[in-house]
């Protein structure tokens, strides 16, 4: 039982360029959520969905596009990567309850 | 604007002494999760309090709640070496399916 699988691990981006991180989960959740984690400002949220084919706008969703086209997965993209989006970018799942969240272990997004 | 806000930012204390973290937050919400982080990982589920509970226990972590003031506080006993790692709360408004954070309070035991 993988949980919560998130691709890639560490990527290094130019300015301008683009690419898609891949969150995947196998526990039939309905719930899936991108944040991102900063030094001195915690998790924000990004973008979620309550379910397939559904998406929406979180804390800080500027630059930023995600789609959910089958259950398991929920994909987060960058249309043209900036410095101000280095960071650590987490994805979550949890179930139609609402309860406990599970967490993937992480993207390190270095953009130069 | 972020959900709920950890207190204090950071804490260091010794091994086998207790650890209060708090959390506030600002609306309504229909339960509230604590969750702890190690350096580099992903947050890891301990412990949630719905809103009707006023305290929950769960081996040595003790939540609890006061929804008339928007907050709630988490206490770790006797404190390990091993619990060293920043701690977060997270929260769902009522009618809400966002799940948001804190900064988080960074706890460091000493051994």
């Amino acid at each position: 039982n993988a949980g919560v699988t998130q691709t890639p691990k560490f990527r290094v981006l130019k300015t301008g360029q683009s690419m898609t991180l891949l969150c995947a989960q196998d526990m039939n959740h309905e719930y899936m959520y991108w944040y991102r984690q900063d030094p001195g400002m915690g998790l924000r949220l990004i973008h979620y969905s309550v379910g397939e084919g559904t998406t929406a706008k979180g804390e800080v969703p500027d630059g930023y596009n995600v789609s959910r086209l089958k259950k398991q997965n929920f994909l987060l993209g960058l249309e043209s990567a900036a410095p101000s989006q280095t960071s650590v970018y987490f994805c979550a799942s949890r179930g139609a309850s609402r309860t406990e969240a599970f967490f993937g272990q992480g993207t390190r997004l270095t953009v130069v | 604007s972020q959900q709920g806000e950890e207190d204090p930012q950071a804490l260091s204390i010794q091994e086998g002494e207790n650890a209060t973290m708090n959390c506030s937050y600002k609306t309504s919400i229909n339960n509230l999760q604590w969750y702890r982080q190690n350096s580099g990982r992903g947050l890891v589920h301990l412990i949630l309090i719905r809103s009707n509970e006023r305290e929950k226990h769960s081996g040595r972590l003790r939540v609890t709640l006061d929804t008339s003031k928007k907050s709630s506080s988490l206490l770790i006993t006797a404190s390990r070496a091993a619990d060293t790692a920043s701690y977060f709360c997270g929260s769902s408004g009522a009618g809400s399916y966002q799940l948001t954070f804190g900064k988080g309070t960074k706890l460091s035991v000493i051994p």
